[in-house]
């Protein structure tokens, strides 16, 4: 069974661009969840979305967004691209919690975006 | 559930025991992780515990649990070189996962 992939592995962009990063789920789960792991920090979440809707945010700008398609693959978009924003993104994937699955997350291999 | 706390660094011998600790701080968390990240890799589920559970085995790993202090801990016996990696210690509550800065274990031989 294929795992969790994103794309692209890295990604570079300058200050002010938009960057937009993709994800496709384990085959099965409805949830995709995003962090951002900055260079010596810990895993920060982003956003949680289930069934094409988004569900929670973590404490990120408005210019951090993204969407779930009907397939339930997902994009993040981070738009006004600032240097501070360089990191690794995660996306991990699991079934619906609240419907009392217990399951838990599986991550991806992750997208380094680099903002020069 | 913001604050989930783990030390930066272990630093252990081949075969002897290693012991990461997590506190945190929402007593309401229904699940607790632990990740293992190798380096340039994404996160591996090791275990998970349930919060109404106070231990866990599986083969060379133990999860403990106490809830009264909010601490968390994972047990890795007879600690190998390829267990060098960062562990990530995370909960889950209210539509929400937190997860620590990850702690990094160092596996001397």
């Amino acid at each position: 069974e294929a795992g969790v992939t994103q794309s692209p592995t890295h990604l570079i962009k300058t200050r002010g661009q938009q960057a937009t990063l993709r994800c496709s789920p384990i085959s099965g789960h409805t949830s995709v969840y995003w962090y951002q792991q900055a260079l010596g920090l810990g895993l920060q979440f982003l956003l949680w979305y289930d069934e094409g809707e988004e569900r929670n945010r973590g404490n990120f700008p408005p210019r951090f967004s993204g969407r779930q398609f009907p397939n339930y693959s997902s994009e993040l978009n981070v738009n006004a691209l600032e240097l501070e924003d360089s990191a690794l993104y995660l996306c991990a994937s699991s079934f619906d919690f609240r419907a009392g699955a217990q399951e838990t997350q599986y991550f991806g291999p992750g997208t380094r975006l680099l903002v020069l | 559930g913001e604050d989930v706390e783990q030390s930066l660094f272990l630093s252990v011998r081949e075969g002897d025991s290693s012991v990461i600790n997590c506190t945190y701080t929402d007593s309401s968390s229904t699940y607790l992780y632990w990740y293992k990240q190798e380096p340039g890799a994404g996160l591996q589920l090791l275990t998970y515990i349930f919060s109404n559970m106070d231990m866990k085995q599986d083969q060379r790993l133990t999860v403990l649990l106490n809830k009264k202090d909010k601490h968390l801990s994972l047990r890795i016996a007879d600690t190998q070189t390829g267990d060098s990696a960062i562990y990530f210690c995370g909960e889950y509550n209210f539509n929400k996962f937190y997860f620590g800065s990850g702690t990094k274990l160092n596996v001397k031989p």
